[in-house]
């Protein structure tokens, strides 16, 4: 199996610009999670789907950001536009079953925004 | 509010040597918790877990206890090895009540002196 994968791995972009993160989850599992990860907030839930279904969007922090997922094997998270404090790793991590489960993360993609 | 706390931000111990690292929880929702280990540029990768119905759950060199009581749980390691350091991030979520997102603490560095 080859995990949760992200993409990019890195992104460096200017403020104001348009950014999306990719997500391909563990085939088979059906939720979803987005995390981001700074030196002040450390790891913070953003979003989660069930069954392709947003369930829980309280940590998106504003209307700039957003997320998909159009299918059980695709998601996006974009930020538009992005400002310098939106810079920090966000992961990508899904579970197998409704139930509280052990969940797998994906590489986490490294965003600066200049 | 952090609902999940790691008072200890690093920690260091020789190798051969037991490794304990700390979590407290104010949530009383809380019923599933978990440890996760974490290198640089990677992921956290799920390492054990416990279930709110057991005090301890044991898997190799790894051992997590749980005091509801007390809110508390600690990850010992027996015996330390060098390639245990990395950070280690306690996480807890309330499965009963639907919500399935992990909520994390701060994250505890080990590291492990040859």
């Amino acid at each position: 199996d080859a995990g949760v994968i992200q993409s990019p791995r890195h992104e460096v972009t200017e403020m104001g610009q348009e950014v999306t993160l990719r997500c391909k989850p563990i085939s088979g599992h059906n939720s979803l999670f987005w995390y981001r990860q700074t030196m002040m907030r450390g790891l913070e839930l953003l979003i989660y789907f069930n069954n392709n279904v947003p369930i829980d969007d309280s940590g998106m922090p504003e209307d700039r950001f957003s997320a998909k997922m159009p299918n059980a094997s695709f998601s996006t998270l974009k930020i538009q536009p992005s400002e310098p404090r939106d810079s920090a790793v966000y992961f990508c991590a899904s579970s197998p079953r409704t139930s509280t489960d052990t969940q797998y993360f994906g590489p986490g993609t490294r965003l600066t925004v200049l | 509010d952090q609902q999940v706390k790691q008072n200890s931000p690093s920690l260091s111990v020789q190798e051969g040597r037991i490794s304990i690292l700390n979590c407290d929880y104010t949530n009383s929702m809380f019923d599933y918790f978990l440890w996760y280990k974490k290198y640089p540029a990677e992921g956290p990768t799920f390492l054990i877990s416990i279930s709110s119905i057991k005090d301890k759950n044991e898997d190799g060199r790894f051992t997590v206890f749980l005091n509801k009581s007390a809110k508390h749980l600690s990850l010992h390691i027996v015996p330390s090895q060098p390639g245990d350091s990395a950070v280690y991030f306690c996480a807890a979520s309330e499965g009963d009540t639907g919500r399935r997102a992990l909520t994390f603490g701060s994250g505890t560095r080990l590291q492990v002196q040859p």
